[in-house]
């Protein structure tokens, strides 16, 4: 089954504790993103990935790391987390970054005290 | 940079009514996306838009694409409790940007 995986789902810590979300899809997909989605602001995009070792800042980058060593896989790194990360994380992935449908994730949803 | 307004941020129908939702962007689109997230759900893509002025129906739902390529509509037909959820736009220029979506409630 064609299928985006996030984990994990849901996921409570305390400021400045490092964390990793993982993503993975199986459909030898080149482009990735992430986003986050917050009440009344639709979906950010955080960084996207074009393909391996090609990774773009989006609109929201700040205090966010990503890498893409894998065409599967394109984790997302919290440093530092803070209070105002505190929200729904979505991966997504497309064959190509233009003109093709987007596979999200089932959602992370982070809450940082 | 480019962004993409969608209104009525919430729409409350009637089951059986119509209502149309509307995607404005400050730049031309190369194409554009529409997303349905049911609550509690993640985004599952609806259908894309490319040329000026396409309309494109699935059932109940028809989308169209503005014929300066920068503004777009979904209008759905006679409401269903399976249309709850938020209703996003995606336009793309040089990369992929969401609306701020449309919750659509209806009342049984």
């Amino acid at each position: 089954e064609a299928q985006v995986t996030q984990n994990p789902r849901y996921l409570i810590t305390v400021t400045g504790k490092k964390l990793t979300v993982t993503c993975s899809q199986n459909m030898n997909h080149e482009y990735m993103s992430w986003y986050r989605q917050d009440p009344g602001l639709g979906l950010r995009q955080i960084y996207y990935s074009m393909n391996v070792e090609v990774t773009d800042k989006g609109d929201v980058p700040e205090g966010y790391k990503v890498s893409r060593k894998e065409k599967r896989n394109f984790p997302l790194i919290l440093e530092s987390p803070s209070p105002n990360q505190t929200s729904l994380y979505f991966c997504a992935s497309s064959q190509t970054g233009l003109y093709t449908e987007a596979f999200f994730g089932q959602g992370t949803r982070l809450t940082v005290v | 940079g480019q962004q993409v307004m969608q209104i009525p941020q919430y729409q409350h129908v009637q089951e059986g009514e119509d209502f149309t939702t509307y995607c404005n962007s400050s730049t031309t689109l190369s194409n554009i996306q529409w997303y349905k997230q049911r609550p509690g759900g993640h985004p599952v893509f609806l259908i894309q838009l490319v040329k000026s002025g396409e309309v494109k129906k699935q059932k109940r739902l028809t989308f169209q694409f503005g014929e300066a390529k920068k503004n777009s509509s979904l209008h759905i037909t006679a409401t269903q409790t399976t249309d709850v959820g938020t209703y996003f736009c995606a336009g793309h220029d040089y990369k992929l940007s969401f609306g701020a979506g449309t919750t659509v409630t209806v009342r049984a």
